[in-house]
């Protein structure tokens, strides 16, 4: 069964402090991996795909990188705006649907 | 792009009475709609996968005559709680998808059953 696993549940940083998320999965094929924002409140807001290890992407202050297991969300410089829960998801091949992780409740401090 | 709307926000109503939710792709054409359900500060849980014009199919536990389920177009898919109960408050956010893309959300329905 597909798994998603994120780490840490929740983090506290402080503005400028650098950081990483982790996503570890297990896939029985992996046909995407997928990084949404959460704010309270709302849906999920689509970041990142990526679909094979190597990938890297980038988007302003965020990094999503990707390796057979797992895959990091690398946030710099964060401000508090960045303030928000951290979704991951993967997506099988031959799967439409996706399964998430439990996400990362990310609080950015002035 | 890739813009997804639900409606109502937010809607409160008695045990015993139906409520439907809808979510319309705006800007595109979605072949595939998905429903989940977030309790507060867990993550979604998905109920069904819908594809327009066909039955929607439903994840183990989700009980479908329960959460009817319509998928009349590829703009628009529609849940239906019917006979709500308190258990079923939740905040109930669907998404959509072209083919096995990328999905993108709605802005969630957040439902209080008195």
């Amino acid at each position: 069964e597909d798994q998603v696993t994120q780490s840490p549940e929740a983090l506290r940083l402080q503005e400028g402090e650098s950081s990483s998320l982790n996503c570890s999965y297990t896939v029985s094929g992996l046909r995407g991996l997928f990084w949404y924002r959460q704010d309270p409140g709302k849906g999920p807001e689509f970041l990142f795909t990526l679909y094979s290890a190597g990938e890297e992407k980038e988007k302003e202050r965020l990094k999503a990188t990707l390796t057979k297991k797992e895959s990091f969300l690398h946030i710099t410089a964060p401000k508090p705006e960045d303030s928000a829960t951290y979704l991951c998801a993967v997506q099988a091949i031959g799967n439409n649907d996706m399964r998430f992780g439990a996400g990362t409740r990310l609080t950015v401090k002035p | 792009g890739a813009v997804v709307s639900q409606h109502p926000s937010w809607v409160i109503c008695k045990s015993g009475t139906s409520v439907k939710i809808e979510c319309r792709s705006l800007d595109f054409q979605a072949t595939t709609m998905f429903w989940y359900r977030q309790f507060p500060k867990q993550s979604l849980m998905l109920m069904a996968t819908s594809n327009e014009g066909s039955k929607a199919t439903y994840e183990q536990g989700v009980e479908k005559d329960k959460f009817l389920i319509n998928h009349a177009s590829l703009t628009l898919s529609t849940l239906t709680v019917t006979s709500a109960h308190p258990e079923d408050s939740s905040f109930y956010i669907c998404s959509a998808a072209l083919a096995a893309e990328t999905q993108y959300f709605g802005p969630g329905t957040r439902l209080l059953v008195l």
